[in-house]
């Protein structure tokens, strides 16, 4: 089964720029998705198809995908944005989706 | 504004089967570009995505669970359900429904839409 693989914690000042990245096995052939995830509410998409960001997700937010590491930046880092944040992509051997095990951001 | 909202009981006992419905308002299941999708997430866990399915029923499930679920569409009530056989305190998680799509370009958009969660516990 394709195993997706985040680091458990990231942590950025304020102002600053935070990078999460999500490793796979040729991951640059699949198409990404990222999701943030607040304590007690459910995941919101904020990046899919690598690069592409929903209506309402601001331009803070960037994705990009290339040979064995997918990555999730988010810049100029605000309080808000402390939160778990998981990688998606489907996995074509076995017909499903896969989550990576999630990153917790910490606004220091 | 689409909206999932998930029900069912929060209490299943061991050995039983778990089942969840997922009712979508604002918009119609019925639409070819979406597919329905159940994850869940143990408390202080990771998500793990359990299974989808299209208007067409055709099903997708996770591998490590495909034995003991079971998806389907009641497009009368513009409903989705899940169900899970044989439950252990393993199961024990926050289950969500979500809606997936393609733009299109026919290019998958990722799961926009999602419900507020609903606690299982499984327990005696």
């Amino acid at each position: 089964s394709y195993v997706l693989t985040q680091p458990p914690s990231v942590s950025v000042a304020p102002g600053k720029t935070a990078t999460i990245p999500c490793g796979g096995n040729n991951i640059g052939s699949k198409s990404v998705r990222w999701y943030q995830q607040k304590p007690g509410q459910a995941p919101v998409l904020v990046i899919y198809y690598d690069t592409d960001r929903p209506s309402g997700i601001p331009e803070r937010f960037s994705g990009s995908n290339s040979a064995n590491t997918a990555t999730l930046t988010i810049s100029r880092v605000e309080a808000g944005d402390e939160a778990d944040y998981y990688c998606q992509v489907w996995d074509t051997d076995s017909d499903h989706f896969v989550f990576g095990g999630g990153t917790k951001l910490t606004v220091l | 504004q689409v909206q999932l909202q998930e029900s069912g009981p929060g209490l299943v006992k061991p050995s039983q089967t778990l089942s969840l419905t997922c009712t979508v308002s604002g918009g119609s299941i019925t639409t070819g570009r979406y597919y329905w999708n159940w994850i869940r997430q143990p408390a202080g866990r990771g998500l793990e995505w359990i299974g989808r399915i299209y208007i067409s029923a055709e099903t997708n499930y996770n591998p490590s669970l495909k034995s003991r679920v079971t998806i389907s569409l009641d497009t009368s009530k513009n409903q989705f359900s899940l169900n899970l056989t044989s439950v252990t305190a393993a199961d024990t998680a926050v289950y969500y429904c979500a809606r997936g799509g393609y733009n299109s370009a026919w290019h998958d958009v990722g799961f926009d839409y999602w419900g507020q969660g609903n606690l299982v516990t499984v327990s005696s």
